[in-house]
């Protein structure tokens, strides 16, 4: 099994809907990213955690909300989604703030969303 | 505002050839880098570069910082058909915001 799982890893919805992504993590990370991911944009920050209390906004946070429900799960929601949210969205998680970290990132294998 | 930069965006080379990718950033960092997609795939550490002068070599690639000049490079010796992916770089500003930003992506394309 995968150390970063997320779902659904596709996902097809209509403008107004709203989404929750899921990713779930063994490796015992404090830390938990989402990067929403467009060609020729590379990886852009939307939400990340540094524990269930610690939530901060990224480089994109508007139009997305996240909820960190214990330490190995961390959601990303669209209220209500529009196409231009149309996206390949990524999680992942570092090990900073164990001993030997070295700040690294493990992702999942990614979302795919797209809004119609 | 934290600002990564990569360029080349896109490579196209031969087979045999080196070649560098440059990382340029904006601000004091205290970490970066180096990430590796292959198409249709998630991204995989390569390297992470701690401090000023630091090198690291693994196979064909090797990965420099130079905080002073908030620059880091990939380079690549020799290139074989089986390194073309998306490479990125990130930074992270450690004790500040923490945010760990990335670079829009170098494409490269190794021509067998």
């Amino acid at each position: 099994d995968a150390d970063v799982t997320q779902t659904p890893r596709n996902r097809i919805t209509k403008t107004g809907k709203r989404i929750m992504l899921e990713c779930s993590q063994t490796k015992g990370h404090d830390r938990m990213y989402w990067y929403r991911q467009d060609p020729g944009l590379g990886l852009r920050l939307i939400y990340y955690s540094f524990d269930v209390k610690d939530i901060n906004k990224g480089e994109i946070s508007d139009g997305y909300s996240v909820s960190r429900q214990a330490q190995a799960k961390f959601s990303l929601s669209l209220e209500s989604a529009i196409p231009n949210q149309t996206a390949l969205y990524f999680c992942a998680t570092s090990d900073l703030g164990l001993a030997g970290a070295n700040g690294e990132l493990f992702f999942g294998e990614g979302s795919r969303l797209t809004v119609l | 505002e934290l600002k990564v930069e990569q360029n080349p965006l896109f490579l196209s080379m031969q087979e045999g050839k080196n070649y560098t990718i440059y990382c340029n950033y904006s601000t004091t960092s205290d970490r970066l880098y180096w990430y590796r997609q292959d198409p249709g795939k998630s991204l995989e550490s390569l390297f992470v570069l701690l401090s000023n002068g630091a090198v690291k070599q693994e196979g064909r690639l090797m990965a420099s910082l130079d905080t002073k000049a908030r620059l880091s490079t990939l380079h690549i010796t020799a290139a074989v058909h089986d390194l073309s992916a998306t490479y990125f770089c990130a930074v992270d500003r450690m004790n500040r915001d923490d945010k760990i930003i990335f670079g829009k992506g170098t494409r490269l394309h190794i021509l067998p």
